[in-house]
C-alpha cells in the first residue's frame, strides 16, 4: 500500500477556501485516493474518493493530478464544524480486502 | 437507515482482564472491520470479516480475535489485556459494490486498562 505524506497541522478562517494537499508518489495503478473527517471521539467519515482528474461532491473537492503523485482536498467556505483531523489514504479499490492505512492526518483548525 | 453501533461506550479494564467490545453494521452493509486507535494518532487496522469469515488481520497479536454473526454484527475480543490496549476501537462497516475503501465508522468504544 501507498503511503502518504501530508502536513500535520492547518489554519485557516471562516468563508476562505482550503485546500489540503497529500503526496503519494509510489501509488499504483489500481490504487484509488480516499479521504477521511474525523472529529475528537467520533469515528473517521467517508468524504470523498477518486482516481484521476476532479471528483466534487456536496462536501468538497478532490483534484488529482495526470501523474497521480498527489492530491488536493478542498474544502469550500469552511466553518468553525469543519475543524477536524483529514486523512488521506491511498489503495487498491478492487482489494478483497478493505484495509484502510491511516496515517497521521493533517489537523485543521478553523478561526472565527 | 441505522448507522454503526458499539457498545459500551466506555470501559475500564484492569491488566491481564479479558474484553468483548460490539458492534452492529449499518443496515444493508456485510463487511465489519476493526480499528485501533491510540490517542494522538491515526486508527490501526486490526482485522476484517466477511460472511462470517475473518477476511484480513493487521499486525496485532493473536490475542485480539473477533466474531462475526449471520446478521453482520460483530464482536472484538481481547485477551490478557495491557496496559498499551488502552485506546479508541472502532468498527466500520461496508456495503458490497461500493468499494472497500467507503466504509461507515461507529462512534468507537473507549477502552481503559489500569
Amino acid at each position: 500500500l501507498a503511503k502518504t505524506t501530508q502536513p500535520i497541522s492547518m489554519d485557516s478562517y471562516e468563508g476562505q477556501e482550503v485546500n489540503i494537499t497529500c503526496s503519494h508518489n509510489n501509488i499504483a495503478t489500481n490504487d484509488y485516493i480516499t479521504w477521511y473527517q474525523q472529529f475528537p471521539s467520533q469515528g473517521p467519515r467517508f468524504i470523498i474518493q477518486g482516481y484521476k482528474t476532479k471528483v466534487t461532491n456536496e462536501v468538497a473537492s478532490l483534484f488529482i493530478p495526470a501523474d497521480r503523485k498527489s492530491s488536493t482536498l478542498s474544502l469550500p467556505r469552511v466553518s468553525l464544524s469543519d475543524t477536524a483531523v483529514y486523512y488521506c489514504l491511498v489503495g487498491d479499490g478492487s482489494s478483497n480486502t478493505g484495509k484502510l492505512i491511516f496515517g497521521q492526518g493533517t489537523t485543521l483548525q478553523v478561526k472565527p | 437507515e441505522t448507522g454503526v453501533t458499539q457498545s459500551p461506550t466506555h470501559l475500564i479494564k484492569t491488566r491481564g482482564q479479558q474484553v468483548t467490545l460490539r458492534c452492529s453494521s449499518q443496515s444493508g452493509h456485510n463487511t465489519v472491520s476493526w480499528y485501533q486507535q491510540a490517542l494522538g494518532q491515526g486508527p490501526q487496522f486490526i482485522f476484517q470479516y466477511y460472511r462470517e469469515e475473518e477476511n484480513g488481520r493487521g499486525n496485532f497479536p493473536p490475542r485480539f480475535s473477533g466474531l462475526q454473526f449471520p446478521n453482520y454484527s460483530s464482536e472484538l475480543n481481547v485477551n490478557a489485556l495491557e496496559l498499551d490496549d488502552s485506546a479508541l476501537y472502532l468498527c466500520a462497516s461496508s456495503r458490497p459494490g461500493t468499494g472497500l475503501y467507503e466504509q461507515y465508522f461507529g462512534p468507537g468504544t473507549r477502552l481503559t486498562v489500569t
